[in-house]
Formats: C-alpha cells, structure tokens, sequence
C-alpha cells in the first residue's frame, strides 16, 4: 500500500467552477503537507504546503489538512483553462512521499 | 534566486548503450539533491537521494547508480540501459537541514530506450 493515496482522474470542468482534489494517507508520522502542479512535459511547481491539520489559502488555491481523517485537500475556486495540468500531493516525514497525481481539464 | 537545470531535455538511447544524466543546481549551497523517475499515471518514484558529495542514497535497487561529485551536481547513470528504464527523470533540491522538506523540481529529461 502506497502512503499516500490520490485519485488519477481524470478529472474535466467548466471554466469558473470550482476545482475539488483530495488525497489520503496512512503514516501518523507525517507533518507536512504540499501541492505540487505539474504542467505537460514540465517539472512539478510547488504550489504550497500546510502545516499539521487547518487550512491555508493562497489566492484562489486553498489547501486542507485533516490529521484525524489522514485527509488531504486542494480547492481551486473559479477555475481557468490555465489550470489544466496534473495535481500531486505529497507529505513528508524524514522523505517526500507523492500521490500519482489527478489530472485536470477546465474546459473554456 | 535558486535555479535547476537538467539536460539533455529529450533522449533517445538504443538497449545497452551507457546513459549519463545531469543535474546542477544555482543559487543554494549544501542542497540535498533527489533523482526520481515518472511513469505514466504512476506517480513519482524516488531512485536516490543525496545530502553531500560522495554521498548517495539508493532507494530501489535497479539498473541506475548516481553521482554527485561537486556540492550542486548530480549525475544519473547507467552502463546498459533495458527497456524499462524508459520514463521522465526529474531533479530536485531542498534546503538541507530545514524543518520542511520542501523539493523544486527541474525540468525534467525525458528518455526513451528503443
């Protein structure tokens, strides 16, 4: 069992709705949590990371953490076609541990 | 500001030849360094990770071996590549030492053995 579970997708939208991405996990041990946006043929951004359980938002990014659930989210409200692209998660002990990614079509 | 490079950005290699990766990092110094591989739909897989020259980790024994001979560089390499060595290969760095293990990718360099 992978540590970190994420649905590939894929996952298609209209242009203005919102964007909903979600991963699990199953270490106790993790501390960190990060989104990562990986366009076609390109490296993977870090969008942004949270700390422990709450929320973080950035723009029209926001980013939940649920430790009691070992739940991890991504909302990106009135989504862009230029939002298209593959989502990681991933978490960190000592090491980086990623989800396989969802890939996400806003369709204009 | 810190900055990642890779090349080649594209490969194409035939069975059995010898491959040779490259990695340099700029603006940081004493950065852990990571090779992973990515599958199609199958996520990123760590190959090796590195906190200081001559110092590697290998996280899944394969036909690969790694290098870092200088501070910010990180080589990939192998001697007879197989078929199955096909994929993207992406760098990465983070700051050594910090509470988050926070990693930023390179480009990526993208392989095919035929």
């Amino acid at each position: 069992q992978k540590e970190v579970e994420q649905d590939p997708g894929p996952l298609s939208v209209p242009e203005g709705a919102i964007v909903s991405l979600n991963c699990t996990y199953s270490n106790s041990a993790f501390q960190y949590f990060m989104w990562y946006r990986q366009y076609s043929r390109k490296g993977p951004e870090l969008l942004m990371y949270t700390y422990s359980s709450g929320n973080k938002e950035d723009g029209r990014f926001t980013a939940q953490v649920d430790k009691s659930s070992k739940y991890i989210s991504l909302f990106i409200r009135d989504s862009q076609p230029s939002d298209s692209a593959t989502y990681l998660c991933a978490a960190n002990d000592y090491k980086l541990s990623f989800g396989a990614g969802t890939t996400v079509t806003v369709r204009a | 500001s810190q900055t990642i490079h890779q090349w080649p950005a594209t490969l194409v290699q035939p069975v059995g030849s010898p491959l040779s990766l490259e990695c340099t990092v700029e603006g940081t110094s004493n950065p852990n360094l990571y090779w992973y591989r990515q599958a199609a739909g199958r996520g990123l897989q760590l190959l090796f990770y590195s906190v200081g020259i001559g110092q590697i980790s290998s996280e899944v024994p394969q036909n690969l071996s790694a290098s870092r001979p200088q501070d910010r560089q990180f080589i990939l390499s192998s001697k007879k590549l197989l078929l199955s060595d096909s994929g993207f290969y992406l760098c990465a760095w983070s700051t050594r030492g910090s509470g988050i293990e926070t990693q930023y990718f390179g480009p990526g360099t993208r392989l095919l053995v035929l």
